[in-house]
């Protein structure tokens, strides 16, 4: 079946440094993909998504790009901040109603 | 304006109290969607919605009872729930598109402890 498969956390950063979370998926057809963030105590935001492939997500300096060859979606970032310090799930639609969700990764940022 | 309302924010229940989450949006959706997110995990679906007709139960035990009054609104009714059960509950909603290009955007979701 559709699966996601994420990166292991936590990943540990310094404030400015570059980001990358990497992301693949096993899927039929051509599925949307999104990357959530959610910080603590919170619920789930929407950071970004691609519906095709070759189409680049982007929001707030995240970015991602839809790599139907490589089967991925990374999350990058060229400068994390402290505050960008949160969990990140990977998804992608499995149809309309299915969203499958990576393990999620956590970010961690310090000063 | 994509914005999803939660009440409560938190709640604490005991296992034989009857309590209601609520969930709220004013974006013209037709399909809304309950999860349960367990510490450390991702959120796994429980009902879905669509224009206000349950589609999905994933095989979720009858102490939880969803209700969707109107396009706008979903409730989820609690009842004899189990320590267990203790969670964060997130609503989401989505336009209802054909295909796989429906974008589900969630709510602040509300802390649910059973003691």
């Amino acid at each position: 079946g559709d699966s996601v498969t994420q990166m292991e956390g936590p990943v540990t950063l310094s404030e400015e440094a570059f980001l990358t979370i990497n992301c693949t998926y096993t899927a039929t057809g051509y599925p949307s993909l999104f990357w959530y963030v959610q910080y603590p105590g919170e619920g789930l935001q929407l950071l970004l998504k691609a519906t095709k492939a070759d189409d680049k997500g982007s929001n707030k300096g995240f970015e991602a790009t839809y790599r139907k060859e490589t089967t991925s979606f990374h999350l990058e970032k060229g400068s994390v901040q402290v505050s960008d310090s949160a969990v990140y799930f990977c998804a992608l639609s499995s149809g309309p109603d299915k969203l499958i969700f990576g393990t999620g990764t956590r970010l961690q940022v310090f000063p | 304006d994509t914005e999803v309302t939660q009440t409560p924010k938190h709640l604490v229940m005991g296992m034989t109290n009857k309590k209601s989450l609520k969930c709220e949006q004013h974006m013209g959706h037709r399909a809304m969607y309950w999860y349960k997110q367990k510490a450390k995990k991702p959120p796994e679906l429980m009902f879905v919605y669509s224009y206000e007709k349950l589609s999905i139960n994933e095989s979720v035990p009858s102490r939880f009872s969803p209700e969707c009054p109107n396009s706008s609104l979903l409730n989820l009714h609690l009842h004899a729930l189990q320590p267990e059960d203790s969670a964060l509950y997130l609503c989401a909603s989505s336009q209802r598109l054909a295909g796989f290009k429906d974008t589900q955007y969630f709510g602040p979701g509300t802390r649910l402890t059973v003691l």
